[in-house]
């Protein structure tokens, strides 16, 4: 099966950076991905990475280490509407359905 | 626009009864899921569809059922054996050669039994 960990909550002030990590155990890999939800709202799409590295877009960059099983969402130029929940999320062997880490509150103060 | 309606947004259950949740979608998605959503507990996967007329159980499936008959729908129906139904019920849909990006998420619909 699939496993996540990120940590539950991370505060920050509007301006500042932030990363929030994410450890996976899975059998089968085939990429980690990031959402975001507002308080009660839909998840939304925020990046994917399938191979070892950095993609960027925009303020948000996302980071994946293969090797160590490891990534992490990287968010700029924190904005007040950043205050949300994010999640990382892993697709496995098989016919591939995501699976979901528990998610990271991130609350941006000014 | 393309999108994933669900409705309704809320719904109040009586113990016993047997409630249905509508997901619909104009993105000519291949791939359905249901995920039911419990504060702290992220989002649990309840059933999937790959295709018309097939539907595979996810980690929590029991005390749930689905149909496919069509594409673009996918409703779920809690039922009574669900034993601690009251939750957020969250449908998505991606295209079926996806890798793990583009789960397009309805609003949700937050069930509660009374």
């Amino acid at each position: 099966g699939q496993s996540l960990e990120q940590p539950s909550e991370v505060t920050a002030v509007e301006g500042a950076i932030v990363q929030i990590n994410c450890t996976y155990q899975t059998s089968g890999f085939y990429g980690l991905s990031w959402y975001q939800q507002h308080d009660g709202g839909a998840p939304t799409f925020l990046s994917y990475n399938a191979l070892d590295g950095l993609e960027e877009t925009g303020r948000f960059s996302s980071f994946l280490s293969r090797s160590d099983s490891y990534g992490y969402l990287l968010l700029q130029e924190l904005q007040m509407k950043d205050s949300a929940s994010y999640f990382c999320a892993v697709r496995g062997s098989g016919y591939s359905t995501l699976t979901f880490g528990k998610g990271t509150m991130l609350l941006v103060s000014p | 626009d393309g999108g994933i309606t669900q409705s309704p947004k809320y719904l109040f259950r009586k113990e016993g009864q047997n409630v249905t949740l509508s997901c619909e979608q104009n993105l000519n998605h291949d791939a359905m899921y249901w995920y039911r959503q419990d504060p702290g507990q992220g989002l649990r996967l309840i059933y999937y569809s790959q295709i018309v007329n097939d539907f595979q159980k996810g980690d929590i499936a029991e005390g749930y059922s689905v149909s496919r008959e069509k594409k673009e729908s996918f409703p779920l129906t809690v039922t009574s054996a669900q034993k601690n139904p009251t939750a957020f019920y969250l449908c998505a849909s991606s295209m079926d050669t996806d890798r793990g990006y583009g789960y397009t998420f309805g609003s949700g619909t937050r069930l509660t039994v009374v």
